[in-house]
Order: C-alpha cells, then sequence, then structure tokens
C-alpha cells in the first residue's frame, strides 16, 4: 500500500516564484487536508477538502489554492513564494472526519 | 479561541523509565482528542483517539492517555520506555468530527540509554 504520496520531498524556490505540490492517496479515502510544519508551532491547517469538488480554508490559508478534482489526488499551489513560507508542508488523508489518519512524508521547501 | 497547549518543549527519560507527556486543551465543550507520533523525517503516526466514554484510553506501540475532564487534560503515559520512542510528539484536538484540527507545539522526546 502506497498511503499517502507527497511530491517533491525537497524544493527551493525564488521569491515569486509559483509551484505546485503533489499530494496523492491510494485508499479512496474522502478527507484530505494540507498542513505547514514551523518550529514551535506544531501543524497549522492550510486547506482541507471532505471530497472531490469541495475545498475549504485552514488556519493559515493566505497563498495557497488548492483543487480537489478527484478523489485521490489534492494539488496545494504556492501563487507567488515568499520567504515566510519556508516550512515544511504535509498532506494527510482519513476516511471520514477532520483527524488526519495518515501522513505523507512531507516536502520540505525553502523560500530565498 | 480554541487552543491546545503542550507545556513541556523537550523532555529526556531514561531508557526504561516512566513517561508521562502533557496536554491541555481549550474548547467550549469536550472535544475530541489525539496523540501523533513524528519520527526524524517522517509524517505523523496517530497513535490514540478519545471520542467519548472510558476516560482512559489505549493506543499503539504500548501508549495509553488518560482523559480528565476537570483538567481539561489528556496526557499521554507509557510505562516503559524505549529507546525507539525517541521523536516529537502531538496532541491534537477538534470540536466535531469535520471541525478544523488543532494541533499543539509539540514535545520533543529524548531517550538516554
Amino acid at each position: 500500500n502506497a498511503g499517502v504520496t507527497q511530491t517533491p520531498k525537497f524544493q527551493v524556490l525564488k521569491t515569486g516564484q509559483s509551484m505546485t505540490l503533489q499530494c496523492a492517496q491510494d485508499m479512496n479515502h474522502e478527507y484530505m487536508s494540507w498542513y505547514r510544519q514551523d518550529p514551535g508551532m506544531g501543524l497549522r491547517l492550510i486547506h482541507y477538502s471532505v471530497g472531490a469538488g469541495i475545498t475549504d480554508q485552514g488556519e493559515v490559508p493566505n497563498g495557497y489554492n488548492v483543487s480537489r478534482s478527484t478523489t485521490e489526488d489534492f494539488p496545494l499551489r504556492l501563487l507567488s513564494a515568499a520567504p515566510s513560507q519556508t516550512s515544511v508542508y504535509f498532506c494527510a488523508s482519513s476516511r471520514g472526519g477532520g483527524q488526519p489518519q495518515h501522513f505523507g512524508d512531507g516536502t520540505r521547501l525553502s523560500i530565498l | 479561541a480554541q487552543s491546545v497547549t503542550q507545556p513541556d518543549i523537550h523532555i529526556t527519560v531514561s531508557e526504561g523509565a516512566s513517561l508521562e507527556l502533557r496536554c491541555n486543551y481549550s474548547y467550549g465543550a469536550t472535544p475530541y482528542l489525539f496523540w501523533y507520533v513524528q519520527s526524524p523525517g517522517q509524517g505523523l503516526q496517530l497513535l490514540l483517539k478519545y471520542f467519548s466514554g472510558d476516560t482512559l484510553v489505549q493506543g499503539i506501540k504500548g501508549f495509553e492517555a488518560e482523559f480528565k475532564r476537570s483538567q481539561s487534560s489528556f496526557n499521554l503515559r507509557k510505562p516503559s520506555v524505549h529507546w525507539s520512542d525517541a521523536a516529537e510528539y502531538f496532541c491534537a484536538a477538534l470540536k466535531t468530527s469535520y471541525d478544523k484540527v488543532i494541533f499543539g507545539p509539540g514535545t520533543s522526546l529524548s531517550v538516554i540509554p
């Protein structure tokens, strides 16, 4: 079982560049979510989706976009990267409900 | 505002010793409560969860947690720590099943051989 797969694992961007972090799950989970992890702050919810075609904002959504065209995929887009978005990003899924059950291994993103 | 706090940033214990990691929450009503573990370079793994009922919850890897409504706490315990338990531990909460989850800041656990 692949579980939750995130790509890339590492990325360095320049300020102002855009990019998409990919997240895919093969468990047919309806709930998917994106978090950023910063030292001393735990994980903070960026965006989440309760099913294909449905997304909503989390705690820190500014500067990020998401879409959910299929059950399997939930990409996170940085529209214009800023140094404040340097972080480790995690995607998670669950069968139902807001508590994440399965996490990807993370994407470490640096914005110069 | 809803919040989850973990008073201890870092804890060091000797292998074989008992462990207790503290978690407190601030919610209008009792939320759903969770503990996760994160090994270096990995994503989080769900250790256990509390929805309702028995206040002592058993989880994986020999961990348990006790919910205390009077103290708004959900502390994680393990009777005998193994070196492989060294990791970051996060407490989390959400008000209802489809609410937005809130994580605590985490407690880093070091284990001395």
